[in-house]
């Protein structure tokens, strides 16, 4: 069963910090594995995918990293600012059996980032 | 291109009751998941729906059911409500079964009185 951890569960920053979230998952047999974001009470916006063939993505001031052996993967997001601030959830897809996949999440990490 | 919609966005009701909570996929897409998500959780995969089937399910129960329907929206219905069902419900379309991205919709937030 693919079990997916978020650290830290929340963060507090000064804008304009570079910071580091992390991610950690169980079963290496992935597809591939999404980070989120989500603003209060909202729903979910994909940032940014990694495919299991890849090392990393980018975009804008966010960068994921995927370290499929070691089941681990990092968020870093640079010169954070205040409207950053929200849950980010890392997901990784798996298949769920012979004909179909399915995201497992782990419980977030809660950003704040103040001016 | 028009993203994911899900109706309605708040909900009220009480034990025992049944709720039907729908999701028009985006456009193009033929895949549609239902995520459950209690406050301060991350989202749990309900079931999926791909051209019309039941493609796989999570560790839910029957009252627990959905459909989707040839344009490829879905419904995702639950029978007597229990107030652990308070949550957001996400739905997520995507093109394929396979790893293609999921992109989701806001979300129906249930209340269980």
């Amino acid at each position: 069963k693919q079990e997916v951890t978020q650290i830290p569960a929340a963060l507090s920053v000064p804008e304009g910090e570079n910071l580091v979230l992390n991610c950690s998952f169980t079963d290496s047999a992935i597809y591939n594995l999404q980070w989120f974001r989500q603003d209060p009470g909202k729903g979910l916006t994909s940032l940014l995918l990694i495919q299991s063939s890849q090392r990393e993505q980018t975009s804008g001031r966010l960068n994921a990293s995927l370290d499929k052996s070691s089941g681990r993967s990092t968020l870093y997001i640079a010169a954070s600012q205040p409207g950053d601030s929200a849950t980010y959830l890392c997901a990784v897809y798996n298949a769920g059996g012979t004909s179909y996949g399915k995201l497992t999440f782990g419980q977030g990490t809660i950003l704040t980032v103040h001016p | 291109e028009t993203g994911v919609t899900q109706s309605p966005t708040h909900l009220i009701k009480t034990r025992g009751q049944q709720v039907t909570l729908r999701c028009s996929s985006q456009s193009g897409h033929n895949t549609v998941s239902w995520y459950q998500q209690a406050l301060g959780q991350g989202p749990q995969f309900i079931f999926q729906y791909y051209r019309e089937e039941e493609n796989g399910r999570g560790n839910f129960p029957p009252r627990f059911s959905g459909l989707q329907f040839p344009n490829y929206s879905s419904e995702l219905n639950v029978n007597a409500l229990e107030l652990d069902d308070s949550a957001l419900y996400l739905c997520a379309s995507s093109s394929d079964r396979g790893d293609q991205p999921q992109h989701f919709g806001d979300g129906t937030r249930l209340s269980i009185l």
